[in-house]
């Protein structure tokens, strides 16, 4: 069991906007603004598409965006295109030098 | 351009050590201001962290695993390694290194992974 809970799935038409959220405790999302997104094609190591909560490296589309409010964040994929299609994972720094990861969702663009 | 390659056996027998290696090229694992670090993933499943560790090789662990778990650092080869002992079918997974950035928490260079099998 993964220690941030994430939707297994989400779906969205292509141009439409879906937000995945990860929950987690005042341990790790709430109590630290170290959460960051990864995007994961099949068989292709993750991407980090957010970190620090909203911050997008450098190559990122500006599509996609982050927050948190309390205890869980969200990714939203905005105008979602068919290559937006992959799992989302999230994670977040925990208390005492622990790095903590959702179990991931299956974004669908249908 | 940096890059990060696993390598080690792809299949282990249960209750022996589990030995991987991350070599990096095209820069200096010497550098004062990247971490290097683990993350597997079951067949089908989540990600889940094993550690970091800098060029000194201070570090940190994830602490449901830190019995089991050594990660240690080659700065004369730019190489790093895990080493996971006792293991069980629970860690057949595909094994990534990564790099972060000293004072982050999150990882942006990935190798393409190795899958690590454990069976008899």
């Amino acid at each position: 069991q993964s220690a941030l809970t994430q939707p297994p799935s989400a779906s969205g038409s292509p141009g439409q906007s879906v937000t995945i959220s990860c929950t987690g405790t005042s341990s790790d999302v709430g109590g630290y603004n170290y959460v960051s997104w990864y995007q994961q094609h099949p068989g292709k190591a993750p991407k980090l598409m957010i970190y620090e909560v909203s911050k997008r490296p450098s190559g990122v589309p500006d599509r996609f965006s982050g927050s948190k409010s309390g205890n869980t964040a969200s990714l939203t994929v905005s105008g979602l295109k068919a290559e937006d299609e992959a799992d989302y994972y999230c994670s977040s720094y925990a208390d005492s030098n622990n790095l903590v990861f959702g179990g991931g969702t299956k974004l669908t663009v249908l | 351009q940096l890059q990060l390659q696993e390598s080690g056996p792809g299949l282990v027998k249960p209750s022996d050590t589990l030995s991987l290696t991350c070599t990096v090229s095209g820069g200096s694992i010497r550098s004062s201001v990247y971490y290097w670090g683990w993350v597997r993933q079951p067949p089908g499943k989540g990600l889940e962290w094993f550690g970091s560790i800098f060029y000194s090789g201070s570090g940190y662990y994830n602490p449901s695993l830190k019995g089991r778990l050594t990660i240690s650092i080659d700065t004369s080869n730019n190489q790093f390694s895990l080493k996971l002992s006792s293991v069980t079918a629970a860690d057949t997974a595909l094994y990534f290194c990564a790099r972060k950035y000293w004072g982050s928490w999150n990882f942006d260079l990935w190798g393409r992974g190795t899958l690590v099998t454990v069976s008899s």
